[in-house]
């Protein structure tokens, strides 16, 4: 039974450029959430897809914008990427109509932006 | 605003000594989730243990229990008979709401397990 697993584990940007990570769920899941973990902090919830649509946000600008396929698996793109946007990208699954259940977190994709 | 305290940085124990790991929570919503994360230095949150608003019991889990006490808002992780491999960074996490993978995650507290 795979996990949550995400593409690619690490990866060097520079100012200005645009990034896309991936993710796919935990099979059986059909929602994909996305958060950034800066150095020492806890993650920060970006958004949230179900359905291929984005049904909930956090406090990010539009450069960070996401897509989520039909076999649910999903990205996150961040545009104009600035320094302040490295961190751990963690991307967690769960199942919609499961209320309670527990979201599944990926090992994350490292960002670094010189 | 929600939001989840955890006001320890670190903490240190000895192998197969008990641990509890401190969190406090705010929220003006009734139903909610509470739940604890171990992220080792490989970066994967790996879930530990959850509790709902509505659960009259206390959430465990193996060595890990939760001692939930809603009136005083807390949500603290005991992890009992301690192992090396417990070394890692522990979050809690509060889901506000129903249908909502939205988690708002505490700053974490470090622990470190000797021998």
């Amino acid at each position: 039974d795979a996990g949550v697993t995400q593409s690619p584990t690490h990866l060097i940007k520079t100012r200005g450029q645009q990034v896309t990570l991936r993710c796919s769920p935990k099979s059986g899941h059909d929602t994909v959430s996305w958060y950034q973990q800066a150095l020492g902090q806890g993650p920060q919830f970006i958004f949230q897809y179900y359905e291929e649509e984005e049904r909930q946000r956090g406090n990010f600008p539009d450069r960070f914008s996401g897509h989520q396929f039909p076999n649910y698996s999903s990205e996150l793109n961040v545009n104009a990427l600035l320094l302040g946007d490295s961190a751990l990208y963690l991307c967690a699954s769960s199942l919609d109509r499961d209320l309670d259940g527990e979201l599944f977190f990926g090992e994350g994709s490292r960002l670094t932006v010189l | 605003a929600q939001k989840i305290t955890q006001t320890q940085p670190g903490m240190f124990v000895q192998e197969k000594e008990a641990v509890t790991l401190d969190c406090t929570y705010d929220t003006s919503d009734q139903s909610y989730g509470l739940f604890w994360y171990k992220q080792p230095s490989s970066g994967e949150m790996i879930f530990l243990i959850y509790q709902g608003s509505y659960d009259e019991q206390n959430a465990t889990e193996g060595r890990y229990s939760l001692n939930f006490q809603k009136a005083r808002k807390s949500a603290n992780l005991v992890i009992s008979a301690s192992q090396l491999g417990d070394s890692a960074m522990y979050f809690c996490a509060m889901r506000e709401g129903d249908n909502t993978d939205k988690l708002i995650f505490g700053t974490g507290t470090r622990l470190q397990v000797f021998p």
